[in-house]
């Protein structure tokens, strides 16, 4: 069966310090991979998606980035942590075609 | 973009029956989704409509109107461990999800 992780589950950094959150998914081959991010009390924003390896598309603009180095692991990175970066971090990801996406645990961050 | 709308608040007694409403824009629709997120959690999918009706799953039924851009999730026989967010997400044909700003349903004893 597919499973999917978040690490770390939580985070708390300082404005200005860099960010790498990994996410990996098992049991599957290429799937399409997503990142989220959920303020407190708001819906869920897109940020980036994948549906290969070195295939990134960005929803909004923001001072983060992802990376997909393999198949199966989704990297989303910030070189200057912002207060408004502070959220929760959810990983999707989504057998291409199926139109169903499954989430990680998440992370929570939080920029002091 | 494409709009998702619902309800931002419900309550509902335990053993009420509650139907949380979920409306979209129809141009493009490829299927819709109800996910369930306890606090603090990630999304668990609920349920998947992509052609008009219902969908019974236990104590959860969701019904879909692609005229209408119109969707609703019907949970019976509430429990106290229903109270949750539960968020609309709708598949558009080359376009990823677009999730709903989510509805926090609270059940009371």
């Amino acid at each position: 069966s597919q499973t999917i992780h978040q690490w770390p589950a939580t985070l708390v950094q300082p404005v200005g310090s860099p960010l790498s959150l990994e996410c990996t998914v098992e049991g599957t081959s290429n799937p399409n991979l997503y990142w989220y991010r959920q303020a407190a009390g708001r819906g869920l924003q897109l940020l980036f998606y994948s549906v290969g390896i070195g295939q990134i598309s960005s929803e909004v603009p923001q001072n983060l980035s992802a990376s997909r180095p393999q198949d199966r692991q989704f990297i989303l990175s910030s070189k200057k942590l912002l207060l408004s970066d502070s959220g929760f971090y959810l990983c999707a990801w989504e057998l291409a075609g199926a139109n169903e996406q499954f989430f990680g645990p998440g992370t929570r961050l939080t920029v002091l | 973009g494409q709009n998702i709308d619902q309800p931002t608040e419900m309550t509902a007694t335990e053993g009420a029956i509650v139907q949380i409403n979920c409306t979209y824009q129809t141009s493009g629709f490829n299927g819709l989704f109800w996910y369930q997120q306890h606090a603090g959690e990630a999304p668990t999918f609920l349920s998947y409509n992509v052609l008009d009706g219902l969908e019974e799953k236990g104590r959860f039924s969701s019904f879909l109107s692609r005229s209408k851009g119109y969707s609703y999730l019907l949970l019976k026989e509430l429990q106290m461990k229903d109270s949750a967010s539960y968020l609309c997400a709708v598949a558009f044909y080359g376009q990823n999800f677009v999730f709903g700003p989510g509805t926090r349903l609270s059940v009371l004893p």
